[in-house]
């Protein structure tokens, strides 16, 4: 089983409409998660961090489920320039340092 | 502004012939990382620095060297590219430590290597 699982989509979205994806990961022990945003040929850039009440920045929401060890992202009235890869990220716990563990992302396509 | 800096932005290179690229950042981090990335495929981490201590993955094979002289510089080497090492290579960098901010990693835009 993979660390960090990802639906790779592609998820097709009409322009405004909200869509959600989740993400699942393997060691209980992991303490840090994130949502980075990669577009085609670039690099990651930091989108979120995933706190364990949830947190919102915007028209995106991201959720922590630590007991069923999965991590959601909801982006709402999704704009052409959402259509990127989204990668799902936990910290390889009991590693110190940072070292974080990438999922292999999800695709999100917002359509005119 | 602070940030992550990495040359050449593409490299070409044939088979066998060594190659640098090289990652600067601004941010004063105490962590560098090297990841490779080939297409549709999560970013794989070669190595990581804490500060001057190098942290090789197990599975990082032994042609990838890494040097990193100063805080602000990190190079990856490779000693003997093959076909298979063609890929996107990005450089990171975080504070280090515990703690979510701590853990967030900020990325070069990477250097895109070719081997003929």
């Amino acid at each position: 089983r993979k660390e960090v699982e990802q639906d790779p989509g592609p998820f097709n979205v009409p322009e405004g409409a909200t869509v959600a994806f989740n993400c699942t990961y393997s060691n209980s022990a992991s303490q840090s998660f994130f949502w980075y945003r990669q577009d085609c040929r670039k690099e990651p850039k930091l989108l979120m961090s995933v706190y364990s009440s949830g947190n919102e920045d915007g028209r995106f929401t991201a959720q922590l489920n630590r007991a069923s060890q999965y991590i959601s992202l909801l982006i709402r009235d999704s704009k052409l320039s959402d259509s990127a890869t989204y990668l799902c990220v936990v910290n390889r716990a009991p590693d110190s340092w940072g070292k974080l563990q990438f999922g292999a992302g999800t695709q999100v396509v917002v359509t005119p | 502004d602070a940030m992550v800096i990495q040359n050449p932005r593409y490299q070409v290179t044939q088979f066998g012939k060594p190659v640098t690229l090289s990652c600067s950042q601004t941010l004063n981090h105490n962590v560098m990382y090297w990841y490779q990335q080939k297409s549709s495929q999560a970013p794989k981490l070669l190595f990581h620095y804490y500060d001057k201590d190098f942290n090789n993955e197990a599975d990082t094979p032994d042609n990838f060297q890494s040097r990193r002289p100063n805080t602000s510089f990190c190079f990856l080497d490779i000693r003997s590219p093959g076909l298979g090492d063609a890929a996107m290579y990005l450089c990171a960098t975080s504070r280090g430590g515990t703690g979510f901010s701590y853990n967030e990693q900020f990325f070069g835009p990477g250097t895109r290597l070719t081997v003929l």
